[in-house]
Order: structure tokens, then C-alpha cells, then sequence
């Protein structure tokens, strides 16, 4: 079946330690996204991707970085200058160029120890 | 700028009809998107409207006015199951993102 992994589903963070959350979608699809939501509130875009290599801030992009070194993965490092990490953050994915719908991930829920 | 409005919170009753409102500001449109999303869970996509006018889709259904910048999500005979957050979401044409509201979270009470 076709569809957008997210692993861990919980992830714990010490002060001053970098955390990477997995993102990994088999649905052929170029863009992809990442967003963070804090509870009762809407999505937020940290980064998004239209294509490999190649990768936008969205509007919260501080204290985060990403990669996209091949299609199907596109991991958010949670670094250690977000001050404010805890939160519940979805990866996403949709077709380039099509009006199509997103596709989301489970989700990871980060939590400072 | 980007400006996607929808109301915090709605309360309807089970069997009920109601009506979630967006309105929005963006540059350039390329789709605006429905997705429910339950407590601590993903999103899940509803609807979509590119063109103006009613899409229906069983117990729900989705309207558009681009001039307007006016959208509605209409869900009939309300259910339990219903009680979720509504994120209205456009695509704009330039970066080929997706702008999301802040959601509606409805209540349906028995």
C-alpha cells in the first residue's frame, strides 16, 4: 500500500541535543512538506521540497533544519536552537503541479525531557 | 500575504445540519482543500473545490466563490463521529504550497 511514513511516533529531547524526525513516502510524489501544530491550533510550515536537492524555509523554519537527498525521504532535524520544541509535528506529500490533496503522515509528537 | 480565516469553534447536534465558513487572502489559487482532523491524529482530506459552485460528496459538501474568497464545508446529518477539528487549506500557484487556517473544532452533542 501507498502512503507516508513518520517514525518515531513519540520522541523525547534533552536540553542542547539535536533530534531527527523520519519522514519516507512511497507515493512517487516531488513535493513534500513538514509542519508543526500546537495543540488547539492550525498547521504551521517549517520546510517544504518540490524537488530533490532542493528545499524552501516555510514560516517557522528557525531551530530547524532538512534534507532531501532522495525522493522518497525528506528528515527534519529538531535542533537545539528551537528553545520551544514540544509540539506535534506532520510530514506531508502531493503530486507537483496537480490540484490534488496532500497526503499526511501519523505525525510525531516531540516532548522536552 | 497569506490569510486563511475560519471560526475557533462551532457546537451543532447529532441529526443536525452546519456550516463551517473560510474565507481567504492568498497570492494566486490553485484549489481550496477540506481535511478533518480528530484529536492526535492526521489530517484526512474531506473536499476540494478548484472551480466555483457545490461539490457534494455524501454527507458532505463543499462551496467556493473565488471572488469572494469565500468558501464553506457543509455537514449533514450530524454524527458523533463528526466531533473534529475542519482545516480549510488553499494551494497557491507560486511555490505550489498549501496554506492552512487555523481549523474549526466542532462539537456535536447528543
Amino acid at each position: 500500500d501507498g502512503g507516508i511514513t513518520q517514525s518515531p511516533k513519540y520522541l523525547f529531547r534533552k536540553e542542547g541535543q539535536n533530534v531527527t524526525l523520519s519522514c519516507e513516502q512511497n507515493l512517487n510524489h516531488d513535493a513534500m512538506y513538514w509542519y508543526r501544530q500546537d495543540p488547539g491550533q492550525g498547521l504551521r510550515l517549517i520546510y517544504y521540497s518540490q524537488i530533490v536537492n532542493d528545499f524552501q524555509k516555510g514560516d517557522i523554519a528557525e531551530g530547524y533544519s532538512v534534507s532531501r537527498e532522495k525522493k522518497e525521504s525528506f528528515p527534519l532535524t529538531v535542533t537545539s536552537a528551537q528553545k520551544n520544541p514540544t509540539a506535534f509535528y506532520l510530514c506531508a506529500s502531493a503530486l507537483q503541479g496537480a490540484v490534488q490533496p496532500q497526503h499526511f503522515g501519523d505525525g510525531t509528537r516531540l516532548s522536552i525531557l | 500575504g497569506q490569510n486563511i480565516d475560519q471560526p475557533t469553534e462551532m457546537t451543532a447536534t447529532e441529526g443536525a445540519i452546519v456550516q463551517i465558513n473560510c474565507t481567504y487572502q492568498t497570492s494566486g489559487f490553485n484549489g481550496l482543500f477540506w481535511y478533518q482532523q480528530h484529536a492526535g491524529e492526521a489530517p484526512t482530506f474531506l473536499s476540494y473545490n478548484v472551480l466555483d459552485g457545490l461539490e457534494e460528496k455524501g454527507r458532505f459538501s463543499s462551496f467556493l466563490s473565488r471572488s469572494k474568497g469565500y468558501s464553506y464545508l457543509l455537514l449533514k446529518e450530524l454524527q458523533m463521529k463528526d466531533s473534529a477539528s475542519y482545516l480549510c487549506a488553499v494551494r497557491d500557484n507560486y511555490g505550489q504550497n498549501f496554506v492552512f487556517g487555523p481549523g474549526t473544532r466542532l462539537s456535536v452533542l447528543p
